[in-house]
């Protein structure tokens, strides 16, 4: 396919483990983002990737949360011991080389619950 | 730090009616864009439109429009000739150009409901 893929769909945790989200972007994308969507709420940006640079890890909320990339394809997630206030849609978006203010492109997200 | 406000939680319209989904945001920035999103049920974010802030005329993609007053700092989206697939979340969204990141800046959005 050719838009932004995201896995799992959905995932169930309990309190205290650890969760691994995945993104794949679009092919030629070299600009990817993690957002995180409370219910009811708008999206609030986690961080960015572009290329080899540095990422922009600004929105993280906490040291429990991580990501990686490498080069210009898969990125994944990490929540440590994930608490209840993590249940969230995370949201994965990645746009073309010159990201300024070209569109981003979202795939469908995974719903984490913490139980 | 950039914040966008949208002001109407829930909308309904008539289907062939039109509707406005007001939008304001806060900057000190000159050159930035916005954005319009569309979040069915599937969860999917569906970009709707995209202004520059340079550009003087509106955006405009089919039956969707925006209403962009720069100096009120206002960015509404008029949806003409609603139709049942609009039924949606609609989420308003910033960029500043000049940071290095080019992250989106979202309001809470307005939930429309197209009523048959």
């Amino acid at each position: 396919g050719a838009g932004v893929s995201q896995s799992p769909s959905n995932k169930v945790t309990e309190k205290g483990k650890d969760v691994e989200l995945r993104c794949d972007p679009i092919s030629g994308h070299t600009a990817l983002y993690w957002y995180r969507q409370r219910l009811g709420q708008g999206l609030e940006f986690l961080i960015y990737f572009q290329g080899n640079s540095a990422p922009d890890k600004s929105g993280l909320p906490s040291d429990r949360f991580s990501a990686e990339r490498t080069g210009e394809s898969v990125s994944t997630l990490t929540i440590q011991r994930t608490q209840q206030e993590d249940s969230a849609v995370y949201l994965c978006a990645s746009s073309q080389i010159t990201p300024r203010g070209d569109t981003q492109y979202f795939g469908p997200g995974t719903r984490l619950t913490v139980l | 730090a950039q914040t966008v406000t949208q002001s109407q939680p829930e909308m309904s319209v008539q289907e062939a009616e039109t509707v406005t989904l007001s939008c304001t945001y806060d900057t000190s920035e000159n050159n930035y864009y916005l954005f319009w999103y569309k979040q069915p049920p599937s969860r999917q974010m569906i970009l709707v439109i995209r202004q520059e802030a340079y550009k003087q005329q509106n955006a405009t993609e089919n039956r969707f429009s925006v209403n962009f007053q720069k100096a009120a700092k206002s960015f509404s989206l008029k949806i003409s000739d609603s139709q049942l697939g609009d039924t949606a979340m609609y989420f308003c969204a910033f960029m500043d150009s000049g940071a290095g990141s080019y992250q989106l800046t979202f309001g809470k959005g307005t939930k429309l409901s197209v009523i048959p």
